[in-house]
C-alpha cells in the first residue's frame, strides 16, 4: 500500500512563477514530513521538513504547508528558478518498533523553463 | 567531509552472479539504510541498521543481505543476481536519537544492471 502519494509525475513552470508540488498521505500517525530534491546521477538531498503539529514551515524560497484534516501537504517554491529543475520526493516518518520509519512518495519531476 | 560514499557507481552483472555494494559514512551517524529506486517508483527500503551489530529488514529485503560490523560501513550483498534486481541503489545515513525529524543523507547511488 502506498501510504505517501505524489499524484503528479511531472510539472512545468515558468521561471519566476510559483511551483506547487503536492503530496497526499494515508497514515494519520506520521509525525514529520520532509521534502527531498534529487538531481540526475545524484542522491536525494534534504530540502525542508515540517512537524505534524505545525501547519507551515518556511525556509527562503521554500514553504511547506500541511493540512492534516485533508492528509495533504504541499511544497511552494517562489520564485522558481531554472536550478530548481529536479525530482522532488515527499517523505513521511513515524515511530515503529522503536525506529523512525521513513516512507517516500514516487516523486514529481519539476521543470522550470527559463 | 565526504558524507556517504558508495561504490561502485555502475555495475553490470550476469544472472546468478554475486556482488557487494559498498557504503561508508564519516559523519558518525547511528542509522544507515539501503534503498532501491526503480523507474517511476519511489524509494523502497531494503534493509536498515540502527547501530553497529543491529540490522533489520525493510519493505523489499528478498535477495539481499547486509551487515553492520562498524558504525561507518554498511555493505549490501546480492547473492544470486536476478533481472528484477536491476535498479539504482542508494545508501543513506542519519543521526537520530528521538525527537525531531529524521533527516537522511544519501550517497550518489549505484546503478546495477543484471542481464
Amino acid at each position: 500500500d502506498q501510504q505517501v502519494k505524489q499524484n503528479s509525475p511531472s510539472l512545468s513552470v515558468q521561471e519566476g512563477r510559483i511551483s506547487i508540488l503536492n503530496c497526499d498521505y494515508t497514515n494519520s500517525m506520521f509525525d514529520y514530513f520532509l521534502w527531498y530534491k534529487k538531481y540526475p546521477a545524484e542522491g536525494p538531498t534534504f530540502l525542508i521538513s515540517i512537524s505534524s503539529i505545525k501547519d507551515k514551515n518556511e525556509d527562503g524560497r521554500f514553504t511547506v504547508f500541511l493540512n492534516k484534516s485533508a492528509k495533504h501537504l504541499s511544497l511552494h517554491i517562489v520564485p522558481s528558478q531554472p536550478g530548481d529543475s529536479a525530482v522532488y520526493f515527499c517523505a513521511a516518518t513515524l515511530i515503529s518498533g522503536g525506529y523512525q520509519k521513513v516512507t517516500f512518495g514516487t516523486g514529481t519531476k519539476l521543470q522550470v523553463i527559463p | 567531509n565526504a558524507g556517504v560514499t558508495q561504490t561502485p557507481k555502475f555495475r553490470i552483472l550476469k544472472i546468478g552472479q554475486s556482488m557487494t555494494l559498498q557504503c561508508t559514512q564519516d559523519m558518525n551517524h547511528n542509522y544507515m539504510y539501503w534503498y532501491r529506486q526503480d523507474p517511476g517508483m519511489g524509494l523502497k527500503l531494503i534493509y536498515y541498521s540502527v547501530g553497529a551489530g543491529i540490522t533489520d529488514k525493510g519493505e523489499v529485503p528478498n535477495g539481499y543481505n547486509v551487515s553492520r560490523s562498524t558504525t561507518e560501513d554498511f555493505p549490501l550483498r546480492l547473492e544470486l543476481a536476478a533481472p528484477s534486481q536491476t535498479s539504482v541503489y542508494f545508501c543513506a545515513s542519519s543521526f537520530h536519537r528521538g525527537g525531531g525529524a529524521n533527516v537522511l543523507t544519501f550517497g550518489a547511488g549505484s546503478r546495477l544492471t543484471v542481464l
